[in-house]
């Protein structure tokens, strides 16, 4: 059982805007900052945000992302194909002493 | 370019040993932490360790203290995991990762261990 939540599915129909939620405690997501990964299935994973809210180069400013409290999300507007992919949410957490992944939405474009 | 390439990988019994390594190249590789990460197979990530730029400084999970040991050789812009007394839930493909959780981040391709007999 992962230590974040995710909700394991999200949907949208391409140009639509999608958002994916984390939840956590006060050891993680309260304290320390969130960063999301983009997989492609087959492939390695690739950090889309970084420090809460701050994007990579070369990542589409359609993607962006925010934290309140014990909770953190990743949006997608104007989504696209390419963007169908599993997500997931990750911080350090201050009690377990280690990094830890969320348990993955997988973003399905309808 | 920056490349990070893992080899080591393969089948092994329950019980034995392997060496994982990854090879930077295309940055200056002792400017960074280093983490391996892996994920069973149709699993989620789940990180194993990270390394300091001097070496000097490890963390690992749980699951594998005791177990796993964390090295690098700036020198040689080598990363390593020795991996003993390996069990069944081990099997995974292992990821290298640079700058995890930084602007810089990126990620090897993989290596599968598998941990059967």
């Amino acid at each position: 059982q992962s230590v974040l939540t995710q909700p394991p599915s999200a949907s949208g129909t391409p140009g639509q805007r999608v958002t994916i939620y984390c939840s956590g405690s006060d050891s993680n997501i309260a304290r320390k900052t969130v960063n999301w990964y983009q997989q492609v299935p087959g492939s390695a994973p690739k950090l889309v945000i970084y420090n809460n809210n701050q994007r990579p180069s070369g990542v589409p400013d359609r993607f962006s992302g925010s934290k309140s409290g014990t909770s953190a999300s990743l949006a997608i507007s104007g989504l696209q194909s390419e963007d169908e992919a599993d997500y997931y949410c990750a911080a350090w957490d201050d009690i377990l002493n280690r990094y830890v992944f969320g348990s993955a939405t997988k973003v399905t474009v309808l | 370019d920056v490349r990070l390439v893992e080899s080591g990988g393969g089948l092994v019994q329950p019980g034995g040993s392997l060496r994982l390594s990854c090879t930077a190249s295309g940055f200056t590789f002792s400017g960074y932490w280093m983490n391996w990460v892996r994920q069973a197979p149709g699993k989620g990530l789940e990180w194993v360790a990270n390394i300091n730029r001097d070496g000097n400084e490890k963390t690992f999970v749980d699951s594998v203290k005791g177990r796993f040991t964390m090295s690098r050789d700036n020198a040689k812009n080598s990363l390593y995991l020795q991996m003993n007394s390996l069990r069944a839930e081990d099997t995974a493909l292992y990821y290298c990762v640079r700058d995890l959780s930084g602007p810089f981040c990126y990620w090897g391709q993989g290596i599968l261990v598998t941990v059967s007999s």
